[in-house]
């Protein structure tokens, strides 16, 4: 079965500061990998996805992420935080089941971002 | 383009009543999903959707929970005899194809749904 361990709820940084939210899987299957942003009262919206195609991710509003399988880890970095970032993040894996793709997600970190 | 909506935005309901949630998914989206977020639990998956059947129900809670898809469109998420646990987000995803992990959910706004 797969699984998503998302470390630390809550994440402040300061704006201009490097943004790291981190993310790690387990999988029985190469795994696909999903990165969301939800912001309030809204529903998720995707930044990023790796497919096996490259282990660097690039995404939007300038979020990349590096899938690293020896460390099964897809964390999620910006070099320098905007006050806009702030918002709920969600790492999801997805695998075929019977057929079809189902996505697992983990318990979301919260980003927080001060002047 | 279009996304996915849902509909009402937010409900507020009586303990025992019936509740209707409806999700139209995106345009030529073959496969459609209905997760629950709620505090504590965070995102469970609940139902998923090929056209207008449902291979996979096996996130629904419980009995009263109920789900429908016609037309290959529209559909509605349907609870019974509404419980106070059952306040949550209730959030519609449609994908293209459904099939294969690399296919992209993309997700409606969500329903509130509070039980008082």
């Amino acid at each position: 079965a797969q699984s998503v361990t998302q470390l630390g709820s809550h994440v402040s940084v300061s704006e201009g500061a490097l943004v790291l939210l981190r993310c790690n899987y387990s999988s029985s299957v190469p795994p696909y990998l999903f990165w969301y942003v939800q912001y309030p009262n809204q529903g998720l919206q995707l930044l990023l996805k790796y497919t096996s195609a490259a282990t660097l991710v690039k995404g939007i509003n300038g979020f990349e992420a590096e899938f690293k399988k020896s460390e099964t880890s897809f964390h999620l970095t910006k070099p320098s935080a905007h006050m806009s970032d702030a918002a709920e993040y969600f790492c999801a894996v997805s695998e075929v089941n019977s057929g079809y793709s189902t996505l697992t997600f983990g318990k979301g970190t919260m980003l927080l971002v001060s002047p | 383009g279009a996304g996915v909506s849902q509909s009402p935005s937010n409900k507020v309901t009586e303990k025992g009543k019936d509740v209707e949630l409806r999700c139209d998914p995106i345009s030529g989206h073959t496969a459609l999903y209905w997760y629950r977020q709620s505090l504590g639990q965070g995102l469970e998956f609940l139902i998923y959707f090929q056209g207008n059947s449902a291979p996979d129900k096996s996130g629904l809670p419980s009995d009263r929970f109920s789900a429908e898809r016609t037309g290959g469109s529209v559909s509605t998420l349907t609870i019974q005899r509404t419980q106070q646990e059952d306040s949550a987000v209730y959030l519609c995803a449609s994908s293209l194809i459904g099939s294969g992990s690399g296919d992209t959910q993309y997700f409606g706004p969500g329903t509130r749904l509070t039980v008082l």
